[in-house]
Order: C-alpha cells, then structure tokens, then sequence
C-alpha cells in the first residue's frame, strides 16, 4: 500500500545540535509538506515544496532547513538555533489540488 | 486574522449518544473546508472536504455540513471506535498551498 513513511518515530536532542527528521512517500505526489503539532494548538505549516529542488517557507520556518532532491524525499532538519523544538512532527503529502490528504505517523522531538 | 476555533475542546458521549462538533473560521474568501481525524500519535486521517455553503458529506456515522462561518460534524450513534480526536482546517484563497488547522476535538464515546 502507498503511503508516507516517517522516521525515527522518537528523536531527543541535545544542546546545540542539528537533527534531521525523514519523511518518505511512494504515492507519487508531487506536493510535500512539514507541520508542527504541539498540545492544544493546531497544525502549523513550517515548509513545504511542490516540486523537486523548490521549497517554500511556512508560518514557523526559523531554526528549521529541508531539501527536496528527490520526489519522494522530503527530510526536515531541527537546527540549533530553534529554540523550543520539542513538538510531534507530521509529514504530509497531496497530489493535484493540493490538499494534504495524506499524512505519515510523525517523529516525536524532545530536548535532552 | 484568519482564524479557526473548534469547541468543544473535549466531548465525553455514551456509546449511542449523537452529538456535534463544531468548527468556526474567520478567512477571507474560503476555498474548502476540510475535516480530519486524528489517533494518538498518529498522524491525521482525511475525512472530508467542504466547498460551499450548504454543502453535506457522509462517511459511516459522520456527516459534515458547511454554513458561511462555522462547520458542524455530527456522530450519530458513535461506537468507542469513534473515539479520536478531530481537526478541521481551512483554505483561504490567500494562502495558496497553505491551511489554517483548529486546535481540534478530543473525542472519547464510553461504551
């Protein structure tokens, strides 16, 4: 069956490191996308691409990077410089329309 | 600010007991509404999608309706199975690919 893949499903970070966050799909969607869950607010979109090699930066993109090399691939990296990183993760993809229908089982992040 | 609120926050039903969730927004020129439900530490499932005012879909025990300002998601006679919680989100013509998301409800049907 088609569908998203994240991993790992739980990531602790330490102090002034980088973490990077892997979201895989075989639906062949050409849209992907990174929200941010955290308790009692809503989703928020913090980068997302629509094709290969392009990306565009959400409402909370500061302290976060991604690269789209390939279309199935959309990696998400925690930088240092993002200060509350401690969040559930989703990843998301959608085909024509571009509603993201499609999300994978997201990446628990806490700080150590 | 384009906003969307859901209430109640949380929801406790007897197996059997209808009821409905709400979904209100505030976005200039609307281009769907979309409901979603969401299993602990999963990630969301697509449910519905609503285009226009007056507009209905179902899908077992749910059935969602759109007014000009709010969404309703009625369960009539929800199982435990039902219990989850559920998201909506909206599409503002101004936003392109992005999606406003409430905050959710948290669902739980006692049998």
């Amino acid at each position: 069956d088609g569908g998203i893949t994240q991993s790992p499903k739980y990531l602790f970070r330490k102090e002034g490191q980088n973490v990077t966050l892997s979201c895989e799909q075989n639906l062949n969607h050409d849209a992907m996308y990174w929200y941010r869950q955290d308790p009692g607010q809503g989703l928020r979109l913090i980068y997302y691409s629509q094709i290969v090699n392009d990306f565009q930066k959400g409402d909370i993109a500061e302290g976060y990077s991604v690269s789209r090399e390939k279309k199935e691939s959309f990696p998400l990296t925690v930088t240092s410089a993002q200060k509350n990183p401690t969040a559930f993760y989703l990843c998301a993809s959608s085909g024509t329309g571009g509603v993201p229908r499609h999300f994978g089982d997201g990446t628990r992040l806490s700080i150590l | 600010e384009d906003q969307v609120t859901q209430s109640p926050e949380a929801l406790r039903l007897q197996e059997g007991e209808s009821s409905s969730l709400n979904c209100s927004y505030t976005v200039s020129g609307l281009r769907g509404l979309f409901w979603y439900r969401q299993d602990p530490g999963k990630g969301p499932e697509f449910l519905f999608t609503l285009y226009s005012a007056g507009e209905e879909k179902e899908k077992e025990r749910l059935k969602a309706t759109l007014t000009k300002k709010e969404s309703f998601l009625h369960i009539t006679a929800p199982k435990p199975e039902d219990s989850a919680t559920y998201l909506c989100a909206v599409q503002a013509r101004a936003y392109g690919q992005n999606f406003v998301f409430g905050p959710g409800t948290r669902l739980s049907v006692l049998p």
